[in-house]
């Protein structure tokens, strides 16, 4: 069965960068999108990024677009989210999620980014 | 990228039906056929229940459904369970490999 699992996580300073991964397998990574959606302590998903499975289109929240990056290593089947010039509002629970049609699941357990000084 | 609007909470008793809401603009829920709905269960991942506005992938009690209309989607839950007590979320596709998320509604079941 697919399974996503997040690592990465941690505590970091405000202005700080972080390097997200996430493992996929049970499915043929290469082929599908995939997405980060977080959750911040106590608040609800926000959509985050997504890039195509074939890494031709990627888009971002605006929340976030010019400091953070996605990107995949399909040889690795290990998908990735650059955080540059984090900020408190970061601080959030990142999930991983395959992209199917257009929706999204499943999702990993994720990884959890605090950014505090 | 607005949030979608859900309420924030509904309740029902056991075995009655509940309706969320979930109202967007033209511009997401209005304009496209990738409606999702999710279920989260305190420190759990969300599940998906419903996609394309009206589908149940397998393994969803059909006491699950979706509809919408115009630029508000609905999830409706019949013969509320104990277990369906949990907080949901509805998910649109926004154009342009965007997605938004609706704020969340924490469905008590009484």
């Amino acid at each position: 069965q697919v399974q996503l699992v997040e690592s990465g996580g941690g505590v970091v300073q405000p202005g700080g960068s972080l390097r997200l991964s996430c493992a996929a397998s049970g499915f043929t990574f290469s082929s599908y999108g995939m997405h980060w959606v977080r959750q911040a302590p106590g608040k609800g998903l926000e959509w985050v990024t997504f890039i195509r499975y074939d890494g031709s289109n990627r888009n971002y929240a605006d929340s976030v677009k010019g400091r953070f990056t996605i990107s995949r290593d399909d040889s690795k089947n290990t998908l990735y989210l650059q955080m540059n010039s984090l900020r408190a509002e970061d601080t959030a629970l990142y999930y991983c999620a395959k992209s199917v049609g257009l929706n999204i699941d499943p999702w990993g357990q994720g990884t959890l980014v605090t950014v505090s000084s | 990228q607005s949030a979608l609007t859900q309420p924030r909470s509904v309740s029902g008793s056991p075995g009655q039906s509940v309706t969320i809401s979930c109202t967007g603009t033209s511009s997401d829920v209005g304009g496209y056929n990738y409606v999702s709905w999710y279920h989260q269960h305190p420190g759990k991942a969300p599940k998906l229940m419903i996609y394309d506005v009206n589908k149940r992938p397998s393994g969803v009690p059909d006491r699950f459904s979706g509809s919408k209309s115009g630029n508000t989607a609905s999830l409706s839950i019949a013969g509320l369970q104990a277990e369906d007590e949990a907080d949901y979320y509805c998910c649109s596709y926004a154009g342009s490999y965007t997605w938004v998320f609706g704020g969340g509604t924490k469905l008590t079941v009484l």
